[in-house]
């Protein structure tokens, strides 16, 4: 089963527009991480959360995370087409390491 | 680059036959976790090893198996493979439990 629902499901942009992706899970978390995969390649780790944090930024992404509204998102800035991919949310909670992905948001980016 | 390698690529096989994925985790990390990805189901995790015992469990069918061997790398057993175990299974590999999750290549099975 899905514990996370990325949306949109399907985004598009221009080269040097902001892309924002956001995530809703159901369930209490301990953390919770992002991943690039492009097509039908490996899951390229962005960035983790943990769920005592409510913003952490890596280069050009920002994630934020709300624990009260179980939702978190991804902002990247100044997209390039480089970055024409799939992310995905996946979280974790205190049972394990099972992570639980979403579906994924598909961004392509314009030149 | 992960870190994490994964063999082979590709598999293509028959129904009702055996195959063996392998992986090799980071440098240092002590989890091993196996995941597939298919159209229909997305990313299902399977099973995760720490430091050669098992930690938790998935939707892993009794079909499949796994285990960690004392070097840390890890292998993923599948039996009896029908047409719908068809996915991509990754590898992934972590320092502990809470940490980050980096995953290797994949390994494409295509059962026929």
């Amino acid at each position: 089963s899905q514990q996370g629902e990325e949306d949109p499901q399907a985004l598009s942009i221009q080269e040097g527009e902001n892309a924002t992706m956001n995530c809703s899970y159901k369930t209490s978390i301990n953390n919770l991480q992002w991943y690039r995969q492009n097509s039908g390649r490996g899951l390229v780790h962005l960035i983790l959360i943990r769920s005592n944090e409510r913003e952490k930024h890596s280069g050009r992404l920002r994630v934020t995370l709300d624990t009260s509204k179980k939702s978190s998102s991804l902002l990247i800035t100044a997209s390039r087409a480089a970055d024409t991919a799939s992310y995905f949310c996946a979280t974790g909670n205190n049972q394990g390491g099972k992570l639980i992905f979403g579906q994924g948001t598909e961004l392509s980016v314009k030149p | 680059d992960s870190g994490v390698t994964q063999t082979p690529k590709h598999l293509i096989t028959a129904t009702g036959q055996r195959v063996t994925l392998r992986c090799s985790p980071r440098s240092g990390d002590l989890s091993v976790y196996w995941y597939q990805q298919s159209l229909d189901q997305g990313l299902q995790f399977l099973i995760q090893y720490y430091n050669g015992e098992e930690r938790a469990k998935g939707n892993i069918l009794e079909r499949f198996s796994a285990q960690q061997f004392p070097d840390l790398h890890s292998e993923l057993n599948l039996s009896s493979l029908e047409l719908g175990d068809s996915a991509l299974y990754f590898c992934a590999s972590g320092f502990s439990t809470y940490n980050e999750q980096f995953f290797g290549p994949g390994t494409r099975l295509t059962v026929l």
